[in-house]
């Protein structure tokens, strides 16, 4: 059974630091990954959507890897800014389910002005 | 804006009711899928429905049924309302022509259901 991991689960930073998140899952087994970002109670925001054969995607100040191997994808965000506080989500589409996505925890972040 | 719309944005139900949510699909999209996320944690998988007829079910009982119309819309309904059932539901919508590859879910603002 697929599992998805994020560390950390909350994260506060001063505006303009660079910063990581991590997402872990069991099975390599995946078709996609894909990054959302959700504010307080509304709905998720895909943010970038990575292919099992890709290593990276890039949009704006955002960029996500993947490592599909070893089960872990990371979203690098650069130069943060007090409108990139929400929570982040990874999600991955497993083989021979559907178009199903298996959701880690999330990692919720502040960036303080 | 991802498209998706579901209505209604919030609702409050009794135990033991039964509620019916609706999600319309961003244009062009033929496969809708429902999510349960609880306060604080990552959505959890309901079902997914692919040209009217439910093609994968996560870990929910019958009582969570869905429909899927003509026109790729749908609906969640959820009978004998429990109090755990609160949560905020979630429906997205995707092209499944190669869902194997490069399939992005594009998600609506959900439904915010809280059951007394």
């Amino acid at each position: 059974k697929q599992e998805v991991t994020q560390i950390p689960a909350a994260l506060s930073v001063p505006e303009g630091e660079n910063l990581v998140l991590n997402c872990s899952f069991t099975d390599s087994a995946i078709y996609n990954l894909q990054w959302f970002r959700q504010d307080p109670g509304k709905g998720l925001t895909s943010l970038l959507l990575i292919q099992s054969s890709q290593r990276e995607q890039t949009s704006g100040r955002l960029n996500a890897s993947l490592d599909k191997s070893s089960g872990r994808s990371t979203l690098y965000i650069a130069a943060s800014q007090p409108g990139d506080s929400a929570t982040y989500l990874c999600a991955v589409r497993p083989h021979n389910a559907g178009n199903m996505l298996t959701f880690g925890g999330g990692t919720r972040l502040m960036v303080k002005p | 804006e991802t498209g998706v719309t579901q209505s209604p944005t919030h609702l409050i139900k009794t135990r033991g009711q039964q509620v019916t949510l609706r999600c319309s699909s961003q244009s062009g999209h033929n496969t809708v899928s429902w999510y349960q996320q609880a306060l604080g944690q990552g959505p959890q998988f309901i079902f997914q429905y692919y040209r009217e007829e439910e093609n994968g079910r996560g870990n929910f009982p019958p009582r969570f049924s869905g429909l899927q119309f003509p026109n790729y819309s749908s609906e969640l309904n959820v009978n004998a309302l429990e109090l755990d059932d609160s949560a905020l539901y979630l429906c997205a919508s995707s092209l499944e022509l190669n869902p194997r590859r490069d399939t992005e879910a594009f998600f609506g603002q959900g439904t915010r259901l809280t059951v007394v």
